[in-house]
């Protein structure tokens, strides 16, 4: 199966501080990449979805100049959480999808961030 | 309402049992449809996909689709503890790639 790799894993940053997570999908080309958050026993929520070399679509109450995304080619796609704090706290996972009929989704393994 | 329905759960089930796992769509124009398994604190594997009605069958797994009725479920048979997990239901529709999940089922099987 198609192999998606998310960096870093894990995070600690300071309030106030930005923090870069990175997906990368390594053996295909991912025309399109979608970044979700997950809250502790909640469920996925989609934030928005990065279609290469054009602007991200952003999710409703997602704030698009707090959460920047940038997917600059058909391998990488990366969001920048800008000015975090504790509230922004979360599980964050990318996956991409490879284009067909049945298209599945290919998840990254996920970045726990916390803000202290 | 929402795109896709699932039962929070939690859904528990005794070892070796028979899992039956329910989800409801909205949109009919859905081609594809996907069961994840999530552990707690990681990512969502695929498990399965069916996009023909009826059945398909992969191990102890089996996913059935009625389009007709708008609904996919997944059965997980012999349950083993190691199952226990939040079952994601999904699909895709249309040209645009976007997957779209259900809020996820909570499964636990009791040794």
């Amino acid at each position: 199966g198609a192999v998606v790799s998310q960096h870093p894993s894990w995070v600690i940053c300071k309030s106030g501080t930005s923090v870069k997570i990175e997906c990368r999908s390594l053996d295909f080309q991912a025309t399109t990449m979608f970044w979700y958050r997950q809250f502790p026993k909640q469920s996925l929520m989609l934030m928005a979805t990065s279609n290469e070399g054009s602007k991200a679509t952003y999710e409703q109450g997602v704030e698009k100049d707090k959460f920047l995304i940038n997917h600059a080619s058909l391998t990488l796609s990366t969001l920048t959480v800008t000015s975090a704090h504790p509230e922004d706290s979360s599980f964050y996972i990318c996956s991409a999808t490879r284009q067909g009929v049945y298209t599945e989704a290919f998840f990254g393994q996920g970045t726990r961030l916390t803000v202290v | 309402q929402k795109e896709v329905e699932q039962n929070s759960g939690p859904l528990s089930v005794p070892e070796g049992a028979i899992a039956s796992l329910n989800c409801t769509y909205s949109d009919r124009g859905s081609q594809s449809f996907f069961w994840y398994r999530q552990y707690s604190g990681k990512s969502p594997e695929l498990i399965m996909f069916i996009y023909s009605n009826g059945d398909k069958e992969d191990g102890r797994f089996t996913a059935q689709l009625n389009k007709a009725s708008q609904y996919v479920s997944l059965l997980i048979r012999d349950s083993q503890p190691s199952d226990s997990a939040t079952y994601l239901c999904a699909f895709h529709s249309g040209g645009y790639q976007k997957v779209t999940f259900g809020t996820g089922t909570k499964l636990q099987v009791i040794p």
